[in-house]
């Protein structure tokens, strides 16, 4: 089967540099895709990782390691708006699934 | 373009009643995702859509679930009978590819009492 497992929680101060895991266990592996909700609002597409490296996005990094079935997304310059939660999600398995982990909430501290 | 509409925002009914949720994607997207949220069990793929198709509705929890996609600008995801677990946030999203990036709709809050 297919599963994904990320932090519940995870706690920065505003300024910083945080790194939110993802481990993934799926066969037929397409991608990982980063998402992220704010509290009331809906999630809104980060990032897509396909092959083994790191994609640069402004301040948003994601990584991906397909030979550790392992990524994360990394946050640098933590601002008090990027307090949400955050979903990687796979596609993958011999039915074409998609599934979304249990989400990472960020708490940041001024 | 608008993005994804979803309607109603809102949906407060009573146990047993017909529930119905529309959604609208992104012109020219072809696949089309339905989507339930809970604290307990977090963002849950229903039911998603390619080109008109259901391709994956496993995740459709019983039979009292049934999702249509008649042409490629509207879905419906039915409850029939609702029941007070059915209580979430469902959003749809659709995309051009199921892989990558997914654009969700606003919502609809569902309160069964």
């Amino acid at each position: 089967g297919q599963s994904l497992e990320q932090p519940s929680e995870v706690t920065a101060v505003e300024g910083a540099i945080v790194q939110i895991n993802c481990t993934y266990q799926t066969s037929g592996f397409y991608g990982l895709s980063w998402y992220q909700q704010h509290d009331g609002g809906a999630p809104t597409f980060l990032s897509y990782n396909a092959l083994d490296g790191l994609e640069e996005t402004g301040r948003f990094s994601s990584f991906l390691s397909r030979s550790d079935s392992y990524g994360y997304l990394l946050l640098q310059e933590l601002q008090m708006k990027d307090s949400a939660s955050y979903f990687c999600a796979v596609r993958g398995g011999r039915d074409d699934k998609i599934i979304f982990g249990k989400g990472t909430r960020l708490h940041i501290l001024p | 373009d608008a993005g994804v509409i979803q309607s109603p925002r809102h949906e407060v009914t009573e146990m047993g009643q017909e529930v119905t949720l529309r959604c609208k994607p992104i012109s020219g997207h072809d696949y089309l995702f339905w989507y339930r949220q809970t604290m307990m069990r977090g963002l849950e793929l229903l039911i998603y859509f390619n080109n008109n198709v259901p391709i994956d509705d496993s995740g459709m929890p019983e039979d009292r679930f049934s999702a249509k996609m008649p042409n490629a600008s509207f879905s419906t995801l039915k409850i029939q009978p609702s029941e007070p677990r059915d209580s979430a946030v469902y959003f749809c999203a659709s995309s051009l590819n199921p892989s990558y990036e997914q654009y969700f709709g606003p919502g609809t809050r569902l309160t069964v009492t």
